[in-house]
């Protein structure tokens, strides 16, 4: 299994232009999630699908818009670059199960991440 | 509402001495944690996670997380640190249950040196 791959790696951009970044996962998960990474933030949640023609936004969703057509793939689109969006953009996938224990209801399954793109916009 | 922080943003160590990366957080339900890390340039790797079994959780690497409901915490340790445990390392929550599609909440993370 290949696991959680990014498409591209590396791009630069200049403001007002567009592009699509895509993610695939051959795990059969149901949960797809885009994040992107900025120094001393951590990883901020743009968008995420539940299943197969799902999406919703997370934490961060201005600017972005995403599709989920087949279930072993997400894309995040830019429709019209700014500099705010230079960032390295990570893509997960996990299960949906979610498991009780005595009367609470946990999810945590692990999500398995991506190796990253790296957005330069200028 | 779900929150992580690690209370420091760089850790320096030096090589055979013990590691020990602070995490406290804060939720409303009985959450799943995680540690990740994070080596330079690449994707975020699990180290473990726990839910709800037992209260100290073994991961790779000879790491271990000890949960601590009363104080809300989730410290990562290792007995001796490796030059190769140079990466960063991120605290993480669970989201709110299914509902809200098991999202994960991110602390700031902490990066971690470790000195010959």
């Amino acid at each position: 299994n290949a696991g959680v791959t990014q498409t591209p790696k590396f791009r630069v951009l200049k403001t007002g232009q567009s592009m699509t970044l895509l993610c695939a996962q051959d795990m059969n998960h149901e949960y797809m999630y885009w994040y992107r990474q900025d120094p001393g933030m951590g990883l901020r949640l743009i968008h995420y699908s539940v299943g197969e023609g799902t999406t919703a936004k997370g934490e961060v969703p201005d600017g972005y818009n995403v599709s989920r057509l087949k279930k072993q793939n997400f894309l995040l689109g830019l429709e019209s670059a700014a500099p705010s969006q230079t960032s390295v953009y990570f893509c997960a996938s996990s299960y949906s199960r979610v498991r009780l224990a005595g009367a609470r209801t946990l999810t945590g399954e692990t999500q398995y991440f991506g190796p990253g793109t790296r957005l330069l916009v200028l | 509402a779900q929150s992580v922080t690690q209370l420091d943003s760089h850790v320096s160590v030096s090589e055979g001495t013990p590691v020990l990366l602070r995490c406290n957080y804060s939720s409303s339900y009985s959450p799943s944690l995680f540690w990740y890390v994070q080596h330079p340039n690449k994707g975020l790797q699990l180290l473990l996670k726990y839910t709800s079994a037992a209260t100290l959780v073994k991961g790779i690497n000879g790491f271990e997380a000890e949960f601590k409901k009363s104080e809300t915490s989730f410290h990562l340790t290792k007995p001796s640190a490796h030059m190769s445990d140079a990466a960063e390392y991120f605290c993480v929550v669970s989201g709110p249950p299914r509902l809200q599609g098991g999202k994960l909440i991110f602390g700031q993370g902490t990066e971690l040196s470790v000195k010959p």
